[in-house]
């Protein structure tokens, strides 16, 4: 069964920094493309950042790029997102996602159950 | 970035209706759209991808059709568990984009 673990969410103040990590499970973690979506409260989907199987390519949305990093320990089963230089419009619940991708694009079978990020002084 | 507009952004519908959720790409996208299912307080569910293939374990009155820039994903028989709000997707190309989402409702 696949499942993937969000952790270290909370409480954070503007311009502060959070690493966010999401342990997988129940498949070849080192073989799949994974990926974080956030939800800021009531709003819609929007996807944050992704990375390839081999953690040698990563892709950022706008507002995030040069502030987060995504990376990946295959040895260890587990996603990261480094977040810095945090604002108030990153308060979100971010979730981990699997991909199942076709020649390089990816839709998120999986998800995490997400864990809360809020930016506030 | 492609932008994603589904509509109805929110309607309701009675157990046992069929509905039709629209999604448009402002520009074309091929087939690679996805539909998820997001309860309230809940992670989101993938239900459709390649526009048209149901996710293993989906019940078949989930369908998705289209290509370019249009998609459709229709309820066949709606059933109590099925309201929720719906998200389309692109995956064409990054930024990955979702639709705003549609919210369906108990009449």
């Amino acid at each position: 069964e696949v499942q993937l673990l969000e952790s270290g969410g909370g409480l954070v103040q503007p311009g502060g920094s959070l690493t966010l990590s999401c342990a997988a499970s129940g498949f070849t973690f080192s073989s799949y493309a994974m990926n974080w979506v956030r939800q800021a409260p009531g709003k819609g989907l929007e996807w944050v950042s992704s990375i390839r199987d081999s953690g040698g390519s990563t892709y950022y949305t706008d507002s995030v790029e040069g502030r987060f990093t995504t990376s990946r320990e295959n040895s260890e089963n587990t996603l990261y997102l480094q977040m810095s230089s945090l604002r108030a419009d990153d308060t979100a619940v971010y979730y981990c996602a699997k991909g199942t991708c076709s020649g390089g694009s990816c839709a998120f079978d999986f998800w995490g159950q997400g864990t809360p990020v809020t930016v506030s002084s | 970035a492609i932008r994603m507009t589904q509509s109805p952004s929110s309607f309701s519908a009675s157990t046992g209706d069929r509905v039709t959720i629209t999604c448009r790409a402002s520009q074309t996208i091929s087939s690679y759209l996805a539909w998820y299912q997001q309860k309230p307080g809940k992670a989101p569910k993938l239900l459709i991808y390649a526009a048209s293939t149901l996710q293993s374990g989906v019940p078949s009155r989930f369908s998705g059709s289209g290509s370019g820039t249009d998609f459709t994903l229709t309820i066949s028989c709606l059933q109590s568990e099925d309201f929720a709000t719906y998200f389309c997707q692109q995956y064409y190309s990054y930024p990955y984009t979702f639709g705003q989402g549609s919210k369906l409702e108990i009449k």
